[in-house]
């Protein structure tokens, strides 16, 4: 799996748009791009994933770099309730077994 | 909703006890993972099961054992207890069928165990 890098916290105002910042310059061609966070005394979530394209779900977008490099996470308002830990990950596309989570970054959203 | 639920939130136990957390999960994954989180060291894989009665250890496996003898239990095991394994443990399970749907993950609430 190829390495990640993460800012370890990061500050957002309530209501707000959180963009998570990730570093992933040793991606290869078959890899995701995965984003799961940890709420306190909680075990991680899945959030959201994509190979290239730009992705959205109810919970997030993900934007891609074109050289797939890195990649950001945006939470478009955020809540109280998004204060967690986000872990970036990145996948082969076949390869099943466990996830490698890293030290992630630790968003605190504040009123 | 998927539901992966745990044995216990919290647990103490005493060195050289044997040690049962058990994972039930109610949507027919064939895999199941268990992790332990410790700060500054992240989530780390002890073992993981594709199917019943299959079992693979993942990066550290010694001082545990794992048992899965029904589709949707995974239970791990301390043979015998020591402080260093006083950790949260997390059990989590994923489809199979298609290889993104290995990566998505669903995790239990945790086990916050300690041994004294």
């Amino acid at each position: 799996d190829a390495k990640t890098t993460q800012p370890p916290s990061m500050d957002c105002a309530e209501g707000r748009a959180a963009n998570l910042p990730c570093n992933h310059s040793t991606i290869s061609g078959n890899e995701y791009v995965y984003w799961y966070r940890q709420i306190h005394s909680q075990g991680p979530q899945y959030i959201i994933h994509g190979l290239k394209n730009n992705e959205t779900n109810e919970m997030a977008s993900l934007i891609i770099t074109e050289d797939r490099k890195s990649s950001t996470l945006i939470l478009p308002h955020a809540t109280l309730r998004d204060t967690a830990v986000y872990y970036c990950i990145v996948r082969v596309y076949n390869q099943g077994g466990k996830l490698i989570f890293g030290q992630g970054t630790e968003l605190s959203v504040k009123p | 909703d998927v539901k992966v639920t745990q044995s216990s939130r919290y647990l103490v136990k005493r060195t050289g006890e044997k040690v049962f957390l058990e994972c039930v999960q109610d949507m027919d994954h064939e895999n199941m993972f268990w992790y332990r989180q410790d700060p500054g060291l992240g989530l780390r894989l002890i073992y993981f099961s594709y199917d019943v009665k299959m079992k693979e250890k993942g990066d550290i496996p010694e001082g545990y054992s794992v048992s899965r003898e029904k589709k949707e239990r995974f239970s791990l095991i301390l043979e015998s207890a020591s402080t260093n394994q006083t950790s949260m443990y997390l059990c989590a399970s994923s489809p199979s069928g298609t290889a993104i749907s290995y990566n998505e993950q669903f995790f239990g609430p945790g086990t916050r165990l300690t041994v004294l």
